[in-house]
């Protein structure tokens, strides 16, 4: 069956450190893999995206490395603040599916405190 | 950048009535709508697909004469949660992606907490 697991329901880090989410996925080829940010009560906000011929991407703070050997894309932010607490959705737009229809994990809720 | 509104934010109703959620592409017109669910700890599900002047794709499980889905426009869908039942609670989100946009992009409207009592 497909899959999608973010393998960190919870991460808890100090300021300043770097956070590494982790998304693994099953029985799918994605043609592209998106990270976004739910805060609590809000939709997901769309951070950053990766194609499948690509290794790595950066955005400022973010960076996210996707490998379709191993089927996972990890997702860092250095040097984290307070302000970047929020739970971490990855999404995969499947290459059989529908333009835009996207497959969701669960998130890994990050904190990071002082 | 797109922004997508979604009306009301928080709606209470009491079992056996219906509820209708708005959601609107403020500054681009889009051609298909997406609509999800989502449960606490749980990731977003997308319940159908809807396409601009057609009827909407609904996925496997999700009863299509229970939530009824129009997409009169290229900037507003509605969802209608008919007859609605406590287990019918959750958060509703509806995306947009902006054809003349970049083609990936897709944007999330703030949510509508549907509560059944």
């Amino acid at each position: 069956s497909q899959k999608i697991e973010q393998n960190s329901e919870a991460l808890n880090i100090q300021e300043g450190k770097t956070a590494t989410l982790t998304c693994n996925y099953t029985n799918y080829s994605p043609a592209y893999l998106q990270w976004y940010r739910q805060d609590p009560g809000r939709g997901p906000v769309f951070l950053l995206l990766i194609r499948e011929n690509e290794k790595e991407k950066r955005k400022e703070r973010l960076k996210v490395t996707f490998d379709t050997t191993l089927k996972q894309s990890l997702f860092h932010i250095t040097a984290s603040q307070p302000a970047d607490s929020a739970t971490y959705l990855c999404a995969l737009a499947d290459r059989g599916s529908t333009l835009g229809r996207l497959y969701f994990g669960r998130g890994t809720q990050l904190t990071v405190w002082p | 950048g797109a922004v997508v509104s979604q009306h009301p934010s928080r709606v209470i109703c009491k079992s056996g009535t219906s509820v209708k959620i708005e959601c609107r592409s403020l500054d681009f017109q889009a051609t298909t709508m997406f609509w999800y669910r989502q449960f606490p700890k749980q990731s977003l599900m997308l319940m159908a697909t809807s396409n601009e002047g057609s009827k909407a794709t609904y996925e496997q499980g999700v009863e299509k004469d229970k939530f009824l889905i129009n997409h009169a426009s290229l900037t507003l869908s509605t969802l209608t949660v008919t007859s609605a039942h406590p287990e019918d609670s959750s958060f509703y989100i509806c995306s947009a992606r902006d054809p003349l946009g970049r083609r990936y992009e897709q944007y999330f409207g703030p949510g509508t907490r549907l509560t059944v009592t």
